[in-house]
């Protein structure tokens, strides 16, 4: 099973700040199965980012993904006040898929 | 529009069982699979496993094989799960969402969980 870690747990910033989100995996994945999903109190998950660094419909240019291996980070440019959220990156190119544990961004 | 409309909250009893059911609409339920998702309070997301709509063959997560079950009602274009002997870690918001397709040619492609259901709170307690 692969593991993915998220970095930091929470991660405090104002708005218009630019936020980076880091999930790492205990094995290599394919950057094509890497997405990011934005979950919101009350709200299912959101799909965000698909093969590491495609936006998803509607998705904000604001919001990028990169990386490749074992490395991956979601980038929000200039936050906006609807960002502040739960960040949950996930590998679905190996069963079982895995998600990371989240990352929490909170307003400063 | 493409939309997935989930039961709803449920309370149950360590022991029971639970059947949620996931309605699809917009798109062709057959040529995608779902897949099921929960988060439990504090935790990270988990996946349960998917059905494949086509052909209902299913892939469930290690832990939870014997356990759960997913079928698919493809005359009502609705999916089920069904979660067995409840424990109290198993209360958590349980999620479908679909995931990869089908194109012209037959060929699967694997995908990003792209169309979620509003979610089914199911609370295990005595």
């Amino acid at each position: 099973e692969i593991v993915l870690t998220q970095s930091p747990g929470t991660l405090s910033l104002s708005p218009g700040e630019r936020a980076t989100l880091s999930c790492r995996a205990s094995q290599s994945v394919s950057s094509t199965y890497l997405a990011w999903y934005q979950q919101k109190r009350g709200q299912a998950p959101r799909l965000l980012i698909y093969g590491a660094s495609s936006r998803a419909t509607g998705i904000p240019d604001r919001f990028s993904g990169s990386g490749s291996g074992t490395d991956f980070t979601l980038t929000i440019s200039r936050l906006e006040p609807e960002d502040f959220a739960v960040y949950y990156c996930q590998q679905y190119g190996s069963s079982p898929y895995t998600f990371g544990q989240g990352t929490k961004l909170e307003i400063k | 529009q493409v939309q997935l409309v989930q039961s709803g909250a449920e309370v149950k009893s360590p022991g029971a069982s639970v059947k949620v059911s996931c309605k699809a609409s917009g798109y062709i339920l057959r040529s995608y699979s779902m897949n099921w998702v929960r988060l439990a309070p504090g935790q990270g997301p988990e996946w349960m496993g998917w059905i494949n709509a086509y052909n209902a063959n299913t892939n469930y997560a290690q832990k939870l094989q014997g356990r759960v079950t997913m079928t698919i009602d493809t005359s009502t274009s609705t999916v089920y799960m069904e979660l067995r002997s409840l424990r109290s870690d198993d209360t958590a918001a349980y999620y479908c969402a679909r995931g990869g397709h089908y194109d012209s040619s037959g060929y699967y492609h694997v995908g990003a969980f792209d169309i979620w259901g509003q979610g089914t709170v199911v609370t295990v307690s005595s």
